[in-house]
């Protein structure tokens, strides 16, 4: 049970920022939002994570509401490499429990 | 993914004979997570360790799959009488000091 929904796929013009939309409704106080990306045939790979404050490294940034019931993970200048499946993930900062991860939102960065 | 070496890279095997694989985390880093993933799906949590024990192995699909660790360190997945909806890429990740996943390549699997 991924607690969070994300659009299945999404499009986005090279150069472009590709803004990736997550829904987590029944957050807790406690849970942080977590971005992982899975580029073809490779392992998932750490973006960033947050948990109510604005964060930005130099992979992306990403922007959590104020009722932190949704969040928003931006690639600013996406490339073609940025071609991934990107999973938002939910959960305790809490060395005991799992990372689950849903279906993800497969982006496709055009030329 | 950087530090965590999962072999073999690829593994095709027969119906019914068991495979092995195995995890060489980053030494010092106690939290190990073993994934599966099979084609065009996500992931699939399978067990996880803190140390040499496993408080969650509620993942493993059936009574022919185990893991273990040793030393805190190296992990191995076996995979009893495999079959063919056994073939998937098994991913090995460590938990770092941040909280974060680090993710090895993979093993793939194919149970003809």
């Amino acid at each position: 049970d991924a607690k969070t929904t994300q659009p299945p796929s999404m499009d986005c013009a090279e150069g472009r920022a590709a803004n990736l939309p997550c829904n987590h409704s029944t957050i807790s106080g406690n849970e942080y939002v977590y971005w992982y990306r899975q580029i073809h045939s490779q392992g998932p790979q750490y973006i960033i994570h947050g948990l109510k404050n604005n964060e930005t490294n130099e992979m992306a940034s990403l922007i959590i509401t104020e009722d932190r019931k949704s969040s928003t993970l931006i690639l600013p200048h996406a490339t073609l490499r940025d071609t991934a499946v990107y999973y938002c993930i939910v959960r305790v900062d809490n060395y005991g429990q799992n990372f689950v991860f849903g279906p993800g939102t497969r982006l496709s960065v055009l030329p | 993914g950087a530090g965590v070496s999962q072999s073999p890279s690829n593994k095709v095997t027969e119906k019914g004979k068991d495979v092995e694989l195995r995890c060489d985390p980053i030494s010092g880093h106690t939290a190990l997570y073993w994934y599966r993933q099979s084609l065009g799906q996500g992931l699939e949590f399978l067990i996880y360790f803190q140390g040499n024990s496993a408080p969650d192995k509620s993942g493993l699909p059936s009574d022919r799959f185990s893991a273990e660790r040793t030393g805190g360190s190296v992990s191995t997945l076996t995979i009893q009488r495999t079959q063919q909806e056994d073939s998937a890429v098994y991913l090995c990740a460590q938990r770092s000091g941040a909280n974060v996943l680090t993710f090895g390549a993979g093993s793939r699997l194919t149970v003809l």
